[in-house]
């Protein structure tokens, strides 16, 4: 089974709708974030978490909010989603055990807002 | 404060060699490299640590020039299944929560 899992794979929705991604994670880390890739811009972090207390905003984290339930989950939403949103999702998590923060990657959620 | 990656894109045949160079403006703890087939999730290859030696996997390594605050990725006889778009990932700060940066990406094709 997958470390790190993302549900849906694939949503299409409306502009002005709420938007959930949901990730949860098998691997026991605290550490856990949402990037969105659009092509040519590589990967950009949104939000982290730290542990379940500790949430953080990455670059781009207008427009959009998280919900980190336990230490397994980490949602991710679009309050109301707008075209520009449309985009692939990744949920990843890293250990802090470790020196550094490797990062390991859920499948993605492909995410298009017509 | 996300890295430069160089070349953009690069085309080569099979056995040719590569270098994908990543550099920072910022001070860097930390070098991550990945590696990401279309469609897929991106895969850790290999970290550089401030202070650390050379990486290798394989036909792949990796160098960090703290000074220069730049790591380059070297692709040694490529085959087919190198092919796909690289990513460094930098930290500025090693464990202390700082946020970890993804360059713009690398596309490599490798051809027969």
């Amino acid at each position: 089974d997958a470390d790190v899992t993302q549900t849906p794979r694939n949503r299409i929705t409306k502009t002005g709708k709420r938007i959930m991604l949901e990730c949860s994670q098998t691997k026991g880390h605290d550490r856990m974030y949402w990037y969105r890739q659009d092509p040519g811009l590589g990967l950009r972090l949104i939000y982290y978490s730290f542990d379940v207390k500790d949430i953080n905003k990455g670059e781009i984290s207008d427009g959009y909010s998280v919900s980190r339930q336990a230490q397994a989950k980490f949602s991710l939403s679009l309050e109301s989603a707008i075209p520009n949103q449309t985009a692939l999702y990744f949920c990843a998590t890293s250990d802090p055990g470790s020196n550094t923060d490797t990062q390991y990657f859920g499948p993605g959620t492909r995410l298009t807002v017509l | 404060q996300q890295p430069v990656q160089s070349p953009q894109a690069v085309i080569l045949r099979e056995g040719e060699d590569a270098v994908i160079n990543c550099s920072s403006s910022k001070a860097l703890y930390s070098v991550h490299w990945y590696r990401q087939k279309h469609g897929e999730a991106p895969i850790f290859l290999m970290i550089l640590l401030k202070g650390g030696e050379q990486k290798g996997h394989d036909k792949i390594s990796a160098s960090f020039n703290e000074k220069k605050q730049q790591s380059s990725l070297y692709l040694t006889a490529s085959q087919l299944s190198y092919s796909g778009t690289y990513f460094c990932g930098t930290e500025n700060g090693g464990n202390t929560g700082n946020q970890f940066y993804f360059g713009t990406g690398t596309s490599l094709t490798v051809i027969p």
